[in-house]
């Protein structure tokens, strides 16, 4: 069965960096693309990057371009996030998640598998 | 500000049938197709509805999902307590090589 387990999450100051970790199983790792997706709390669910299959694409949403690099290790079935320069409004928890399909000429396709997300505080 | 629109609430009763939309543009869900999503309290989002209707293994056909050009909807029939949850929609979107969601709506089961 597909595991996504997340880690590295924790309470960082504004400006500084942080790396999170995805360890996947249970599906061909490097077959697919890969998301990660965060919620502040009490809020909705807010798309943050995607990377493809070979690492060889990224995309980013507007509100992290510049300071978030989303990366992967095929050989570790791991996904990275690596976060600089946060802001109070990073403060969210962060999921990766499995495509149901990977991206095809422009166009992506929505998680089918959460994992249990990791929580990131940014507070002075 | 969610780029697709979702109600912020819905409610019902036990055993009826309740809709909830979702609004877009052509590049998301005019031309990918729409997820829905179950959120209960402190968990991760769980897959409802995949590629505009499709239920995965598990998924009671209570739930179902369509899509009109721009627009997309979740129906729920025969509403029980345990469907009360945050439902969300999201799409690919062709403009930034994402996904987008809804701001998610709240499902009350009175």
């Amino acid at each position: 069965q597909v595991q996504l387990v997340e880690s590295g999450g924790g309470v960082v100051q504004p400006g500084r960096s942080l790396r999170l970790s995805c360890a996947a199983s249970g599906f061909s790792f490097r077959s697919y693309d890969m998301h990660w997706v965060r919620q502040a709390p009490g809020k909705g669910l807010e798309w943050v990057a995607v990377i493809s299959y070979d690492g060889s694409n990224k995309y980013y949403a507007d509100s992290v371009k510049g300071r978030f690099t989303i990366s992967r290790d095929n050989s570790k079935n791991t996904l990275y996030l690596q976060m600089n320069s946060l802001r109070v409004e990073d403060t969210a928890v962060y999921y990766c998640a499995k495509p149901d399909l990977s991206c095809s000429g422009g166009s992506c396709y929505g998680p089918d598998y959460w994992g249990q997300g990791t929580l990131v505080t940014v507070s002075s | 500000q969610s780029v697709l629109t979702q109600p912020p609430s819905a409610s019902g009763t036990p055993g009826q049938r309740v809709t909830i939309s979702c609004s877009g543009s052509s590049s998301n869900i005019g031309s990918n197709y729409v997820y829905w999503y179950q959120q209960l309290p402190g968990t991760a989002p769980k897959l409802l509805i995949y590629r505009n209707n499709q239920r995965p293994s598990g998924v009671p056909d209570r739930f179902s999902g369509s899509r009109s050009g721009t627009s997309a909807s979740l129906a729920i029939s025969g509403l029980r307590s345990e469907d009360e949850a945050d439902y969300y929609c999201a799409a690919g979107d062709d403009s930034l090589s994402g996904v987008v969601f809804g701001g998610g709506t709240k499902l009350t089961v009175l």
